[in-house]
């Protein structure tokens, strides 16, 4: 069975203060990692896919990274309005007929406050 | 492209009756989901249309909730018999098929906040 565990459950930080969030994942065979933004009330919000390790992908202050294990989202220079809560989630391998596998299993996420 | 609607936002209903949810996917994709999320835990898969045919259901899915896409279209969900368990944020998402790596991001919508008294 697919898993994923985020962590920290919760980040606190100053307004200027980088720092980074994992996401530990196992998988039979990663089609796609993928992060989404959360505002409390709202629904997932897309904001980067991994296929492979080494891969990494920036958008704005943050950077995500992929491992075979692990990917990290690297906040850089964060602002109070980038303060939500951030899923990771996988796909896996599926079967070819009909199309690829289409489940995204999700971690807990981690809240990220940003404090001015 | 407005995104993913779901409609209602806000469902409040007392234990036992009978409640169904709307959502219209982005308009050029084939590709529907429904995901429950409760306080403090990711989305949860629930179920999963292509065009209208309703290819997976998880095991989350009881005999009490049934989805459909008529038309390959909009979506409904509804929960029979509501239980206080039922309470939880339902969420829509739509993707297109994509060829090739098969990897599309899903884009959800603003979810439908259910309360069962």
């Amino acid at each position: 069975e697919d898993q994923v565990t985020q962590s920290p459950e919760a980040l606190r930080l100053q307004e200027g203060e980088s720092s980074s969030l994992n996401c530990s994942y196992t998988v039979s065979g990663l089609r796609g990692l993928f992060w989404y933004r959360q505002d409390p009330g709202k629904g997932p919000e897309f904001l980067f896919t991994l296929y492979s390790a080494g891969e990494e992908k920036e958008k704005e202050r943050l950077k995500a990274t992929l491992t075979k294990k692990e990917s990290f989202l690297h906040i850089t220079a964060p602002k109070p309005e980038d303060s939500a809560t951030y899923l990771c989630a996988v796909q896996a391998e599926g079967r070819r007929s009909g199309g690829s596998n289409y489940k995204l299993t999700f971690g807990k996420g981690t809240l990220l406050t940003v404090n001015p | 492209d407005t995104g993913v609607s779901q409609d209602p936002r806000h469902k409040i209903t007392k234990r036992g009756q009978n409640v169904t949810f709307r959502c219209d996917p982005i308009s050029e994709h084939n590709r529907l989901y429904w995901y429950r999320q409760t306080l403090g835990q990711g989305p949860e898969f629930l179920t999963y249309f292509q065009n209208e045919a309703q290819l997976e259901k998880s095991r989350l899915l009881s005999d009490r909730f049934s989805a459909e896409r008529p038309k390959g279209s909009f979506s409904t969900l509804e929960i029979q018999r509501t239980e206080q368990g039922d309470s939880a944020m339902y969420l829509c998402a739509s993707s297109s098929l994509v060829t090739g790596t098969g990897v599309s991001p899903l884009h959800f919508g603003n979810g439908t906040r259910l309360t069962v008294t």
